[in-house]
């Protein structure tokens, strides 16, 4: 069964350092998104990418935040500086459709980078 | 904004007892999905619900979309220690973006 995959699974930085999150979303899927949880909470929206350039963004998607696909299978997520709240485990997701009014096109994850800010 | 509430937030079960959580929406929702995620996991889809009122059933688990399209819920019949972990519903807010509860977490009680 296709799956996005995910890179690192885990990352210890300092504060104020940049990290960089990777993504592969399924080969043919169009719409990518990257979502966050704090340890025990629930899912957070962060951003949508659809035709190479952010569909949505959430407020917790400020200017410390940035997206990219850089080739035809990456799906990157930047932190420029990161700050000790931005601990959390990153999940990638893609669907074919969006989810629109017509019905949700099913959003399959990736295992998650777990970002761990000292 | 669209806020999408999830009681409880735990649920502590015996195994073999049954288990429901339940999602109420702000707004009327074109569709809810349901996902579950193991400890230590990441959300896997479960079902969609689409139409007012519909049931659907997936072995022991029935998921129920209200007739107002703004509830839903999730029950397992005879909890097993493979259904631990936390389930989540979750609805549209746009055509690009899910709005998530907060997920009720079973336990089962050893």
């Amino acid at each position: 069964e296709p799956e996005v995959t995910q890179t690192p699974s885990h990352q210890v930085t300092q504060m104020g350092q940049e990290v960089i999150l990777r993504c592969v979303p399924i080969s043919n899927h169009l719409y990518f998104y990257w979502y966050r949880q704090i340890l025990g909470q629930k899912v957070e929206f962060l951003v949508s990418f659809y035709n190479n350039e952010i569909s949505e963004k959430s407020e917790i998607f400020d200017d410390q935040f940035s997206v990219e696909r850089p080739d035809g299978s990456n799906f990157t997520l930047k932190i420029r500086s990161t700050k000790l709240e931005d601990s959390a485990m990153y999940f990638c997701a893609s669907n074919q459709r969006g989810q629109g009014a017509n019905g949700a096109n099913v959003l399959t994850f990736g295992a998650g980078s777990r970002l761990t800010v000292l | 904004g669209q806020q999408v509430m999830q009681i409880p937030q735990y649920q502590h079960v015996q195994e073999g007892e049954d288990f429901t959580t339940y999602c109420n929406s702000s707004t009327t929702l074109s569709n809810i999905q349901w996902y579950k995620q193991r400890p230590g996991g990441h959300p896997v889809f479960l079902i969609q619900l689409v139409k007012s009122g519909e049931v659907k059933k997936q072995k022991r688990l029935t998921f129920q979309f209200g007739e107002a399209k703004k509830n839903s819920s999730l029950h397992i019949t005879a909890t097993q220690t493979t259904d631990v972990g936390t389930y989540f519903c979750a609805g549209p807010g746009s055509n690009y973006q899910l709005i998530w509860g907060a997920g009720t977490k079973l336990i089962i009680k050893p």
